[in-house]
């Protein structure tokens, strides 16, 4: 099946910007989506089409994609940004997630 | 309140049966969509099976086609998936989750309940 890269872990100080990348050689050609979850919890979509917010989701969470690698950049990040990140795409009517990044706020 | 709320899950024995269902609330179930992700112990997230909206179309992920089946009642706002021939390897937390726009699969999930465990082993 079909499988998405991202960094076992990213650290990022307090206040700095955090950047969690999503690689796949069909990442050019589908739509990417990004979820946080904190521990305990479900996941919560964070960027939907590849650089969409939800209603509700701050500014400080951006979207990106560029050639086979999507990127969701956490700018300012907060203590409360601490949680596990992942991508998102359909690969003939299966969902596909990415292996899901660890971020920490130093 | 727009919500999705599971049930069903439990600790079985290998070979088991179960059937787990997804209370929708606060918006228009048909309009949308459904899908399982499931999330073993410390472990990432594994979308399962999606139904469109209409119910016509189900989908399974090559794990669990043929042992598991996805199904929805409109008429109570609940998505079930029964899960039959189970092993060791689906012990997960298992969430439904609602297609952000269309009652097609294949969008983000905009929505997700909060899990139900499951636990298969002897």
């Amino acid at each position: 099946s079909y499988e998405l890269t991202q960094p076992l872990s990213v650290s990022v100080a307090l206040g700095q910007t955090a950047r969690i990348t999503c690689g796949g050689i069909i990442i050019g050609s589908e739509i990417v989506h990004w979820y946080q979850q904190k521990t305990g919890q479900a996941p919560v979509l964070v960027i939907y089409a590849d650089r969409h917010r939800p209603s509700g989701i701050p500014e400080r969470f951006s979207g990106s994609k560029s050639g086979n690698t999507a990127t969701l950049t956490i700018f300012r990040a907060q203590a409360g940004d601490e949680a596990d990140y992942y991508c998102h795409v359909w690969d003939n009517d299966t969902a596909v997630f990415g292996s899901g990044t660890k971020v920490t706020v130093l | 309140e727009v919500q999705l709320l599971e049930s069903g899950g439990g600790f079985l024995q290998p070979g088991g049966s179960l059937r787990l269902s997804c209370e929708a609330s606060g918006f228009t179930f048909s309009n949308y969509a459904m899908s399982w992700v499931r999330q073993a112990p410390g472990k990432g997230l594994e979308w399962v099976s999606g139904i469109s909206g209409s119910g016509l179309s189900t989908y399974y992920a090559d794990s669990v086609r043929g042992r598991f089946t996805i199904s929805r009642d409109t008429s109570k706002n609940t998505l079930y998936l029964q899960m039959n021939s189970l092993g060791a390897e689906d012990t997960a937390v298992y969430y439904c989750a609602k297609d952000y726009s269309s009652s097609a699969v294949g969008g983000s999930f905009d929505l997700w309940g909060r899990g139900t465990l499951l636990t298969v082993s002897s």
